[in-house]
């Protein structure tokens, strides 16, 4: 099993629309959940760090479950800008890096 | 304020030829981390600095791959011997003091393409 999984997609949405993205892990020790953006051809960037509560910031909430070690991503009113590939990501046991997802890519079209 | 550099930008090189990528990270950040990007593949952890700890190189793939970071500042990937499978854009990025919960902030990588 991958450390980190996501569908791939593309998800292809109008404007306006709400989509979500899932992402399981495999590491049960994993303590730190984050969201981050890859535009085309860019460097990651942080979206949002993800908490047990569950968080929300403007359009964007992210949901952690971790007794099925699943991560959510809703995003809802899509904008233009927010086409891009979204990584699910995950510390690793020891705390001392990151494990990316492949990502899954966003398109949104007016 | 700057953010994290990388040079070169785009590298071209034979195989079994060496290759050095450099990282400028974030002025004050005391923690570093290579990553490499293949295509179509996520991004893979190579090497951790944190101070003047010893460096957690776990994800090296191979020990043709070796890195430093000297005065705690700048850092230099070098790959020996470079093979095919090497291709990838290799990624720096830093965070302020380490802990995991912090935004790493990535660099706009190395672009390398081994013939």
């Amino acid at each position: 099993r991958k450390e980190v999984e996501q569908d791939p997609g593309p998800f292809n949405v109008p404007e306006g629309a709400t989509v979500a993205f899932n992402c399981t892990y495999s590491n049960s020790a994993s303590q730190s959940f984050f969201w981050y953006r890859q535009d085309c051809r860019k460097e990651p960037k942080l979206l949002m760090s993800v908490y047990s509560s569950g968080n929300e910031d403007g359009r964007f909430t992210a949901q952690l479950n971790r007794a099925s070690q699943y991560i959510s991503l809703l995003i809802r009113d899509s904008k233009l800008s927010d086409s891009a590939t979204y990584l699910c990501v995950v510390s690793n046991q020891a705390g001392t890096a990151l494990i990316f997802g492949k990502g899954t890519t966003l398109s949104v079209s007016s | 304020g700057a953010g994290v550099s990388q040079s070169p930008s785009n590298k071209v090189t034979e195989k079994g030829k060496d290759v050095e990528l450099r990282c400028d990270p974030i002025s004050g950040h005391t923690a570093l981390y290579w990553y490499r990007q293949s295509l179509g593949q996520g991004l893979e952890f190579l090497i951790y600095f944190q101070g003047n700890s010893a460096p957690d190189k776990s994800g090296l793939p191979s020990d043709r791959f070796s890195a430093e970071r000297t005065g705690g500042s700048v850092s230099t990937l070098t790959i020996q011997r470079t093979q095919q499978e090497d291709s990838a854009v290799y990624l720096c990025a830093s965070s302020d003091r380490g802990r995991i919960q912090e935004t790493q902030y990535f660099g706009p990588g190395t672009r390398l393409l081994v013939l």
